[in-house]
């Protein structure tokens, strides 16, 4: 079946870092691609998604392009902040289902 | 706009006891879903409503488990009786559409610890 695979976390970096989370997927057709993000003691909201090979989705500094020839919707942020401190998920949707990545814990530390 | 909302945000109970966690979803959106979330397994879709009827509860752990949405300004999950494994946080969220735009409006949570 579908799935999601995350890198395993906690990633750990010091203020202003360049900041990569690695995501790959196993699916059949083309799924739309997502990551969200949980802040403590929050709910998910979604942070940026792409429908379609090559879309890059952007949002607060975040991007990530669907690259489908190696399967990957990898998250990344030029110069992160303390305020990033968060888990973030990537997910797909399947048949109408989201499918989620285990979630990746991420530490700034100042 | 408010977002969903659900209540209670934190509940302990003993073992052995009801338990019934509350969902106000965003007004005009017409899918619900219920997740649970633990540190062992993650983020798992328990069921999932459109327009108040369930359409998918394979999720649901076991028996033990029920949820129900009476209308769409309102749903409910339902825990009895209630056991240590069952502590976890649970998260309503909605959607307004099930296509492939996969943008769900998650909810605080409700942190449950059954003792």
């Amino acid at each position: 079946g579908d799935s999601v695979t995350q890198m395993e976390g906690p990633v750990t970096l010091s203020e202003e870092a360049f900041l990569t989370i690695n995501c790959t997927y196993t699916a059949t057709g083309y799924p739309s691609l997502f990551w969200y993000v949980q802040y403590p003691g929050e709910g998910l909201q979604l942070l940026l998604k792409a429908t379609k090979a090559d879309d890059k989705g952007s949002n607060k500094g975040f991007e990530a392009t669907y690259r489908k020839e190696t399967t990957s919707f990898h998250l990344e942020k030029g110069s992160v902040q303390v305020s990033d401190s968060a888990v973030y998920f990537c997910a797909l949707n399947s048949n109408y289902q989201l499918i989620w990545g285990a979630g990746t814990k991420l530490i700034i530390k100042p | 706009d408010a977002g969903v909302i659900q209540s209670p945000r934190h509940e302990v109970t003993e073992m052995g006891q009801e338990v019934t966690l509350r969902c106000k979803p965003i007004s005009g959106h017409d899918y619900l879903f219920w997740y649970r979330q633990t540190m062992m397994r993650g983020l798992e879709l328990l069921i999932y409503f459109n327009n108040n009827v369930p359409i998918d509860d394979s999720g649901m752990p076991e028996d033990r488990f029920s949820a129900k949405m009476p209308n769409a300004s309102f749903s409910t999950l339902k825990i009895q009786p209630s056991e240590p494994r069952d502590s976890a946080v649970y998260f309503c969220a909605s959607s307004p559409y099930r296509d492939r735009s996969g943008e769900l409006f998650f909810g605080e949570g409700s942190r449950l610890t059954v003792l």
